[in-house]
């Protein structure tokens, strides 16, 4: 089993929708976690943070489920420009070890 | 926001030659450093975890021979690719990890095209 797990997707969507992407993490002591979007032939951008407690930015929200073990991405009013691989990543360690990747979700969002 | 800086951004060489790439964290420290590897269409493939002032850590499969990684302060990590091959053309990209957040930043990547 991987320690960090997505679903590859694809997802396409219209504009408009709202899509959700789930991931899942086998190290039950890991201490943070990320959202990253990469396009094509680019690096990784660091989308949001995700704790606890939740949070939001603009059309993104970012969920943290200990108990499960899984983090989850929501983008709502889903744009053109959206169209994106969407990483998310888990620290075992914030300071220390490695940060490990999911393999990503892509998101293709069509007129 | 954080920036990294990845030099070269491309780079095209003869078989048999040593290519050097730096990972420059401008305005932040970084203890670990990462490199990682992508084929097109692929995901991002670790290579190694590169920590300041000591030795790098690398995933299976990676040869430390080839790829000598050296993280000689918090800002500056070089990956360089020793008798390089074909088969080591692939887009290379660095990230660096700020100290207390967690988060990380990535180079702009480096691609590398060996002939």
């Amino acid at each position: 089993r991987k320690e960090v797990e997505q679903d590859p997707g694809p997802f396409n969507v219209p504009e408009g929708a709202t899509v959700a992407f789930n991931c899942t993490y086998s190290n039950s002591a890991s201490q943070s976690f990320f959202w990253y979007r990469q396009d094509c032939r680019k690096e990784p951008k660091l989308l949001m943070s995700v704790y606890s407690s939740g949070n939001e930015d603009g059309r993104f929200t970012a969920q943290l489920n200990r108990a499960s073990q899984y983090i989850s991405l929501l983008i709502r009013d889903s744009k053109l420009s959206d169209s994106a691989t969407y990483l998310c990543v888990v620290n075992g360690n914030t300071n220390a070890g490695k940060s490990t990747f999911g393999d990503g979700t892509t998101l293709t969002v069509k007129p | 926001g954080a920036v990294v800086s990845q030099h070269p951004s491309w780079v095209i060489c003869k078989s048999g030659t040593s290519v050097k790439i730096e990972c420059r964290s401008l305005d932040f420290q970084a203890t670990t450093m990462f490199w990682y590897r992508q084929f097109p269409k692929q995901s991002l493939m670790l290579m190694a975890t590169s920590n300041e002032g000591s030795k790098a850590t690398y995933e299976q499969g990676v040869e430390k021979d080839k790829f000598l990684i050296n993280h000689a302060s918090l800002t500056l990590s070089t990956l360089t690719v020793t008798s390089a091959h074909p088969e080591d053309s692939s887009f290379y990209i660095c990230s660096a990890r700020r100290i207390n957040t967690g988060e990380l930043f990535f180079g702009e990547g480096s691609r590398l095209t060996v002939l």
